[in-house]
């Protein structure tokens, strides 16, 4: 079974610029995690979906959203990049709800802005 | 700021020794999970405790809760080299929350 596969793996992109990021989670699972982990930081929640809805949102301007396909696949989209959005980006995801389920993580996206 | 903190930020035991990591949380929550992330990469799941529980084992690991301090523990006994990596507690109530992490060292 495949796990949480993320793409791309690393990327480079210079301040104002857009990125998006993209994540499948594992089959079966229909809730997705997005997550930023600045170096040497924790993770930062940025937004939970499941079946398709946005269910949570963590403390981050509009410039971050994203979005889930029918599939269950998400998308994380950040505009008008700044430095300090550099950042590894990790997505997880879970059986549906987030009561007592395990995430499963990706290995995750690192974004440098320069 | 929400998220949790970590205690302590780094710990560095020799091999066989035991090693202790505390988390303290904010929100109320439904359960606790500790995470261990190798190297800025993905994290494992190590292990779940619901909010009514106090203590829960697994393998090598034990971990225990108290809800009235809002703090958790992870304890890893007779540690080995490849136990080297960051561990994250995560809170999970109605947002999820990750403790600042403890970056563990084990020398052979």
């Amino acid at each position: 079974e495949a796990g949480v596969t993320q793409s791309p793996t690393h990327l480079i992109k210079t301040r104002g610029q857009q990125v998006t990021l993209r994540c499948s989670p594992i089959s079966g699972h229909t809730s997705v995690y997005w997550y930023q982990q600045a170096l040497g930081l924790g993770l930062q929640f940025l937004l939970w979906y499941d079946e398709g809805e946005e269910r949570n949102r963590g403390n981050f301007p509009p410039r971050f959203s994203g979005r889930q396909f029918p599939n269950y696949s998400s998308e994380l989209n950040v505009n008008a990049l700044e430095l300090e959005d550099s950042a590894l980006y990790l997505c997880a995801s879970s059986f549906p709800g987030a009561g007592a389920n395990v995430l499963t993580f990706g290995a995750g996206s690192r974004l440098t802005v320069l | 700021s929400q998220q949790g903190e970590e205690d302590p930020q780094a710990l560095s035991i020799q091999e066989g020794e035991n090693a202790t990591m505390n988390c303290s949380y904010k929100t109320s929550i439904n359960n606790l999970q500790w995470y261990r992330q190798n190297s800025g990469r993905g994290l494992v799941h190590l292990i779940l405790i619901r909010s009514n529980e106090r203590e829960k084992h697994s393998g090598r690991l034990r971990v225990t809760l108290d809800t009235s301090k809002k703090s958790s523990s992870l304890l890893i006994t007779a540690s080995r080299a490849a136990d080297t990596a960051s561990y994250f507690c995560e809170e999970v109530g109605n947002q999820f929350y990750f403790g600042t992490g403890t970056s563990l060292t084990v020398i052979p």
